[in-house]
């Protein structure tokens, strides 16, 4: 599976546009690259997964440049309850993913300020 | 409420003491997962089950003990506990497509903080 990279933290405030930026360098043909959000004290929640181009749904946007060597997640005007760990995760979808393993990376950790 | 529940949500215990943590799913899946998060925040696989028939064990010490009675089920029962064992829990389910066809529908617990002192 991809390795990710990811910064550590991010620091943003109230109302503002957050971009979280994911490299994977590695990048399988039929990898997809999927998003998860963790909040403090709970597990992990899916949010985002695409494949090329641009996704959207209610929560965010994933953005895949045409090498899909990186992706963005980008979060349209936080609010405190945004403060979470991001993680980025590489590989087969879940549809594919033999084992239904998940192989997480460090994440990161997103502080949103008032 | 639909969900994947654990308990307890914390655990403070002695070293050397055997503990064991719940996991049940009313989402009806077929697959559970028990995974650990570090200090560090690192989340790593444990185990996998499917349909109570573990297909995922990964290096984990033999301490560590999982037993799925049903496919709603998952208990993870720890022996002779560690210092190093101290973490966040986490069960999981999902819902299988059929023999290696992947998996969906993947839901998280809200963890177990298992303190070892």
């Amino acid at each position: 599976l991809a390795k990710t990279t990811q910064p550590i933290s991010m620091d943003s405030y109230e109302g503002q546009e957050v971009n979280i930026t994911c490299s994977h360098n590695n990048i399988a043909t039929n990898d997809y690259i999927t998003w998860y959000q963790q909040f403090p004290s709970q597990g992990p929640r899916f949010i985002i997964q695409g494949y090329k181009t641009k996704v959207t749904n209610e929560v965010a946007s994933l953005f895949i440049p045409a090498d899909r060597k990186s992706s963005t997640l980008s979060l349209p005007r936080v609010s405190l309850s945004d403060t979470a760990v991001y993680y980025c995760l590489v590989g087969p979808p879940m549809i594919y993913n033999q084992g239904g393993k998940l192989i997480f990376g460090q994440g990161t950790e997103l502080s949103v300020k008032p | 409420d639909t969900a994947v529940s654990q308990t307890p949500k914390y655990l403070v215990t002695q070293m050397g003491n055997d503990k064991s943590i719940k996991c049940e799913q009313n989402l009806g899946h077929d697959t559970m997962y028990w995974y650990k998060q570090d200090s560090k925040k690192f989340l790593k696989i444990m185990f996998s089950y499917n349909n109570k028939e573990l297909i995922i064990n990964e290096t984990v010490p033999n301490r560590f003990s999982p037993k799925s009675p049903d496919k709603a089920h998952l208990n993870l029962h720890i022996n002779s506990l560690e210092l190093g064992d101290s973490a966040v829990y986490f069960c999981a389910s999902s819902q299988s497509l059929g023999p290696g066809q992947g998996y969906y529908g993947y839901t998280f617990g809200s963890g177990t903080r298992l303190t070892v002192v």
